[in-house]
């Protein structure tokens, strides 16, 4: 079983929906988890980072970690089409080490 | 501005021509870390470095190799570079644990190297 699974899409959704995005992972030594956003010919960039499990929400973002089933969920409201991206899933141990995922791309369609 | 900076932007090379990538960072962070990107395959970590002198093998480091003779710079140095080699590569930097903050990486925007 791959460390961190996700699905990479593409998906596509109209502007203003609701968008989740998910991944699953492996590894019980996971203490924090990451979002980053990666838009095309970009390198990706931190969106959101929780430690435990529960929600986090920053604007139109929430984080959503359940440690027991191993299961991160990202969602957006309101979706804009500047919100057209491939977002990393990035669990990391207390050595620092992160995993990415392999990125769901995401198409908002005005 | 904080910022990471990788250099090339886009490199194309014939094969077993040695080349080296920069990368800089400006926020003293002590690590700093090389991946690769390709389709299907997601980020790749090649080689990782913890601080000043100490480098360590990622999960792709063949092929390829780093140093870490100051701070803020972290060269990836390929040697002899073959086809395979081709690739979307994004060094990294982040903030040591001790810190005691989340190990956010800050990337740069990326080589795009083509190995003919």
């Amino acid at each position: 079983q791959k460390e961190v699974e996700q699905d990479p899409g593409p998906l596509s959704v109209p502007e203003g929906a609701i968008v989740s995005l998910n991944c699953t992972y492996s590894n019980s030594a996971f203490q924090y988890f990451m979002w980053y956003r990666q838009y095309s010919r970009k390198g990706p960039e931190l969106l959101m980072y929780t430690y435990s499990s529960g929600n986090k929400e920053d604007g139109r973002f929430t984080a959503q970690v359940d440690k027991s089933s191993k299961y991160i969920s990202l969602f957006i409201r309101d979706s804009q089409p500047s919100d057209s991206a491939t977002y990393l899933c990035a669990p990391g141990d207390r050595d620092d080490k992160i995993i990415f995922g392999k990125g769901t791309r995401l198409h908002i369609l005005p | 501005e904080a910022q990471v900076t990788q250099n090339p932007r886009y490199l194309i090379t014939v094969t077993g021509k040695k080349l080296t990538v920069t990368c800089s960072q400006n926020m003293n962070h002590e690590y700093m870390s090389w991946y690769r990107q390709d389709p299907g395959l997601g980020l790749r970590q090649i080689y990782y470095s913890m601080n000043v002198e100490v480098t360590d093998k990622g999960d792709v480091p063949e092929g390829y190799k780093v140093s870490r003779k100051e701070k803020r710079n972290f060269p990836l140095i390929l040697e002899s570079p073959s086809p395979n080699q081709t690739s979307l590569y994004f060094c990294a930097s982040s903030w040591n644990r001790e810190t005691g903050r989340p190990t956010e990486a800050f990337f740069g925007q990326g080589t795009r190297l083509t190995v003919v």
